[in-house]
């Protein structure tokens, strides 16, 4: 399969507790995006990378969340501290740079906080 | 005000009928508009991509955008119940190279 593809598939964990997710962007796709989906509602940008440099964050990224593309392949998503309005889907996404085509979805990690 | 509305629905359709979903925005930098389909608990689909304004056909799917209205549509003819999902519209100012700005999604049932 040469799709995007994150892991873990679900998550659930305790309040307060940290969790990190993997994405493994399509190859060759320069740019890899994090979104947020909650219950109800479309994906919300969190931040990019182009090859290793991350070059937005979205005002919805807090000091508890941090990512990462340390190779420009394969990006990490960690949030600290965990609080229950973190649960929802955090989706990945990857495209080749200067495309004016889509971006492409992976099957998302879904995290619940209990 | 959003920069993308959506109604979510529910939409709930007979099989064969023609479903209509639509999308307005408000920022006239979007020049890219998408449709993903997203199955529950399953991660977005790319459906239909077009460029600036005009329609699109693909199939049983048939896209439009009206820029000047700041309006765009999803059409799907012969309906099946395989087509049952939220549907997403999504756009940018630069395609994919830019993050995508969605509406809420639609869900749609087809009965058969």
């Amino acid at each position: 399969d040469t799709g995007v593809s994150q892991n873990p598939r679900h998550k659930i964990t305790k309040r307060g507790q940290n969790v990190t997710f993997r994405c493994d962007p399509i190859s060759e796709h320069n740019r890899l995006y994090w979104y947020r989906q909650t219950l109800g509602q479309g994906p919300e940008f969190l931040t990019y990378f182009q090859n290793e440099a991350q070059l937005e964050k979205s005002r919805l990224l807090s000091d508890r969340f941090s990512a990462e593309r340390p190779k420009g392949s394969f990006s990490t998503l960690e949030i600290q501290r965990t609080e229950q309005g973190d649960s929802a889907m955090y989706l990945c996404a990857s495209t080749p740079v200067g495309a004016t085509d889509t971006q492409y979805f992976g099957p998302g990690t879904r995290l619940t906080v209990l | 005000q959003k920069e993308v509305e959506q109604d979510p629905g529910p939409l709930s359709v007979p099989e064969g009928a023609i479903v209509s979903l639509n999308c307005t925005y408000s920022n006239s930098a979007f020049q890219y508009f998408m449709w993903y389909r997203q199955y529950s608990r399953k991660g977005p689909e790319l459906l239909m991509y077009t460029y600036s304004s005009g329609n699109k056909e693909d199939g049983r799917f048939t896209a439009q955008v009206d820029k000047s209205s700041k309006y765009i549509s999803l059409f799907i003819r012969d309906s099946q119940p395989s087509d049952s999902a939220t549907y997403l519209c999504a756009m940018s100012g630069q395609g994919g190279s830019e993050k995508l700005v969605f509406g809420k999604g639609t869900k749609l049932t087809v009965n058969p």
